[in-house]
C-alpha cells in the first residue's frame, strides 16, 4: 500500500497561514499526490492535487519538492472552519486511482 | 453539497441481519467507490466500480458485495452483520478513474450493529 507520513496534529491561530507537511518517499514517478479534508461529521473533501509542479486553487496550494519525496498543503490564511483533519495521499494501483488514506494530521484552529 | 446522494443516513439493525446501502454519483461521474470508516481503522478502500464494472477491491469481507446498476448508482449489501461491522459507509464519485481526477464523497451511511 502506498504510504505517507504526516503529523498526528498541529495547531493554527486563525488568519495566519499553514503548512502541513506529508514525507512519502515511496512514491513513483506517475504517482499524483492528493490532499483530502474530513471536517467533523462530514465526508472527506477534495482539497488539491499535483504531479510535479506546485499547484494552486481557491482552496490552497500545494509545494512539491524537487524528488518528489515529500509535499507541503498550504492554507493561506486559516479560518475556524479550516479545522479538519487533512489526508495526504499519493495515488494506488496506477490507472486505478483508489485514494489509501493514513491517518491524517488534525488541524486544530485558535480564534 | 458534494453531488453524491447517500442512502439512508442513519441505520441500526441486529447482528446476524442483511442491509443495503445505496450511492447516487454525482451527475457526470462513471466510477463510484466505496468506503469504510471505523474509529480504530480509519478510512478504509472496499471496491471501486467504473461504468457498471468492478475495477478495484480492497479490503472488503466476503460477507459484503456491492454492484453499480446500468444508471450507475451503486449499492452497497452487507449480510450477516456483526458488532464490528458499525461503521461510516462513504461513497465516492469521479468523473474516471484514475490519478489526475477528483473524488467527490457523500456525507456518509452511518451503521450501527446492536
Amino acid at each position: 500500500d502506498a504510504k505517507t507520513t504526516q503529523p498526528n496534529s498541529m495547531e493554527s491561530n486563525e488568519e495566519e497561514p499553514v503548512h502541513l507537511p506529508c514525507n512519502h518517499s515511496t512514491i513513483s514517478g506517475t504517482d499524483y499526490i492528493h490532499w483530502y479534508r474530513q471536517l467533523p461529521s462530514q465526508g472527506p473533501e477534495y482539497v488539491i492535487h499535483g504531479l510535479t509542479s506546485n499547484v494552486n486553487n481557491r482552496m490552497a496550494s500545494l509545494a512539491i519538492a524537487e524528488d518528489r519525496k515529500s509535499s507541503t498543503l498550504i492554507l493561506h490564511r486559516a479560518t475556524l472552519r479550516d479545522a479538519a483533519v487533512y489526508y495526504c495521499i499519493h495515488g494506488y494501483g496506477g490507472s486505478q486511482g483508489n485514494l489509501i488514506f493514513g491517518k491524517g494530521t488534525k488541524l486544530s484552529v485558535k480564534p | 453539497d458534494s453531488g453524491v446522494t447517500q442512502t439512508p443516513k442513519h441505520l441500526i439493525t441486529a447482528t446476524g441481519q442483511r442491509v443495503t446501502l445505496r450511492c447516487s454519483p454525482r451527475s457526470g461521474d462513471l466510477s463510484v467507490y466505496w468506503y469504510q470508516q471505523s474509529l480504530d481503522q480509519g478510512l478504509q478502500f472496499l471496491i471501486q466500480y467504473y461504468n457498471g464494472e468492478e475495477r478495484a477491491k480492497g479490503n472488503i469481507l466476503e460477507r459484503f458485495s456491492a454492484q453499480q446498476f446500468p444508471d450507475l448508482h451503486s449499492e452497497l449489501n452487507l449480510s450477516s452483520l456483526e458488532l464490528g461491522d458499525s461503521a461510516l459507509y462513504f461513497c465516492a464519485s469521479s468523473v474516471y478513474p484514475g490519478q489526475n481526477t477528483e473524488a467527490f464523497f457523500g456525507q456518509g451511511t452511518r451503521l450501527t450493529v446492536v
